[in-house]
């Protein structure tokens, strides 16, 4: 079975201030971990993702196999960023349908 | 655009009232879920598709149908709705292949039954 654990429901940070949003997951074989967003009245649509090892909108994620972690990270928060986080992971299967388990998501809120 | 798109958006219905939420894809995608979104449970699957005639039980399928009939549609249908069915429902495709697809998401609908 695959698990995606998101600690904090709401993360309250200020502007400027380093921003990091807890993701935890269990999964026995290898994973692919996503981070998705869903700003306010918008669809959720993907933030990054670990297979691109890319940053966007200066957020970062590290995949921690040993402790199974995939953290969101961004030095300094700006009021944009004001949305709500969900983790999610997928089994790094080639071929087939892989089903993709979500977290229940943390809600930033970045004070002016 | 590549998009999802689903409709309605909004909908006020009463129990029992058999509904159906429409969810049409430009991409060419295999795969399509529905998922719904709650407070404190995050999104949930509730069916998923991974082509014409081929789809599969989520997580929470009890109380929905769905079908696919054409690759770029895949509706959903409350057949009998209940309160508990009240929530945001999210539509998604994503493509067949490389391991950990990008999902792509429709915008929502918001349903209420009462």
């Amino acid at each position: 079975a695959q698990r995606v654990t998101q600690p904090e429901k709401l993360l309250s940070v200020f502007k400027g201030a380093p921003v990091e949003l807890k993701c935890n997951y269990s999964y026995s074989g290898s994973p692919e971990l996503f981070w998705y967003v869903q700003y306010s009245r918008q669809r959720l649509q993907l933030l990054l993702r670990h297979i691109s090892r890319e940053s966007i909108k200066g957020f970062t994620a590290d995949l921690n196999k040993g402790e199974t972690s995939f953290h969101l990270k961004k030095p300094f928060a700006q009021e944009e960023d004001s949305a709500m986080y969900y983790c999610a992971l997928s089994p790094l299967v080639s071929g087939g349908y892989q089903k993709v388990t979500f977290g229940i998501g943390t809600k930033l809120q970045v004070i002016p | 655009e590549a998009q999802v798109t689903q409709n309605p958006r909004y909908l006020i219905t009463v129990t029992g009232k058999k509904l159906t939420v429409t969810c049409s894809q430009n991409m060419n995608h295999e795969y399509m879920s529905w998922y719904r979104q709650d407070p404190g449970l995050g999104l949930r699957q509730i069916y998923y598709s991974m082509n014409v005639e081929v789809t599969d039980k989520g997580d929470v399928p009890e109380g929905y149908k769905v079908s696919r009939k054409e690759k770029r549609n895949f509706p959903l249908i409350l057949e009998s709705p209940s309160p508990n069915q009240t929530s945001l429902y999210f539509c998604a495709s994503s493509l067949e292949g490389a391991p950990g697809n990008t999902i792509y998401f429709g915008e929502g609908s918001w349903l209420t039954v009462v």
